[in-house]
């Protein structure tokens, strides 16, 4: 069965420097999520889109920012780049009307310097 | 906003043993809790949920409890094999099929979950 695909899925950047990562869901699924996880810890929710449109918000820094465009993939662009953001990446996709499932990618690791 | 506590956060068992873990939650409006195992540096792989209306479900060697009225929900391993060895988190989310929001996952800190032969 397909799953969800991140892309890339290691990154190096500098400081001050800005990312973009990518994310295609499940197909037919109509909601992303994405979270971040940072050494030893849990996934905290940053931001997710349901039909295109933002529909919930979390702790994302305002540096940070997302889209889903028309294909349903999503785009989270990461600017001015500090070390404690280095961490793992998640993107997470559910069909709405399917349930409350969330399936995770293989999550992009950005490492900051 | 939604908070869940997790324990223990290490658990080590022995082979065939059966291992416990347990979450608390403070959102009386959450509705779904999922379970998932993740292996170091990779995905978060869900492998049971329950949902507010059913106490109990079972699949397989693993089961999950959810007792609504104490705000707790506990995972059920039996028969523990080594590749059972991972950090499993719980999680908890509010979503009831809103096209407007929900369903965030807040998660639980981790137990970091060791089967030893």
């Amino acid at each position: 069965a397909a799953g969800v695909i991140q892309s890339p899925r290691h990154l190096i950047k500098e400081k001050r420097e800005t990312a973009t990562l990518k994310c295609y869901p499940i197909p037919r699924h109509d909601t992303v999520y994405w979270y971040q996880q940072g050494p030893g810890q849990d996934p905290q929710f940053l931001i997710s889109f349901y039909e295109k449109m933002q529909s919930d918000k979390g702790s994302i820094p305002d540096r940070f920012s997302a889209q889903q465009f028309s294909d349903y993939h999503s785009e989270l662009n990461m600017s001015s780049l500090e070390l404690g953001d280095s961490a793992l990446y998640f993107c997470a996709s559910s069909r709405l009307a399917g349930g409350y499932e969330q399936y995770f990618g293989p999550g992009t690791r950005l490492t900051v310097t | 906003g939604e908070n869940v506590e997790q324990h223990p956060s290490t658990l080590s068992v022995q082979e065939g043993d059966s291992a416990v873990i347990k979450c608390t939650y403070s959102d009386s409006a959450s509705n779904y809790f999922p379970w998932y195992k993740q292996e170091l540096g990779k995905r978060p792989q869900l492998i049971i949920d329950i949902r507010s209306n059913v106490g109990e479900k079972k699949d397989q060697r693993i089961a999950v409890t959810l007792n609504k009225t104490a705000k707790h929900f506990s995972l059920h391993i039996t028969e523990t094999q080594p590749e059972d060895s991972a950090v499993y988190f719980c999680a908890a989310s509010w979503g009831v099929g809103l096209t407007g929001g929900g369903n965030k996952l807040t998660f639980g800190t981790g137990t970091q979950l060791k089967v030893e032969l």
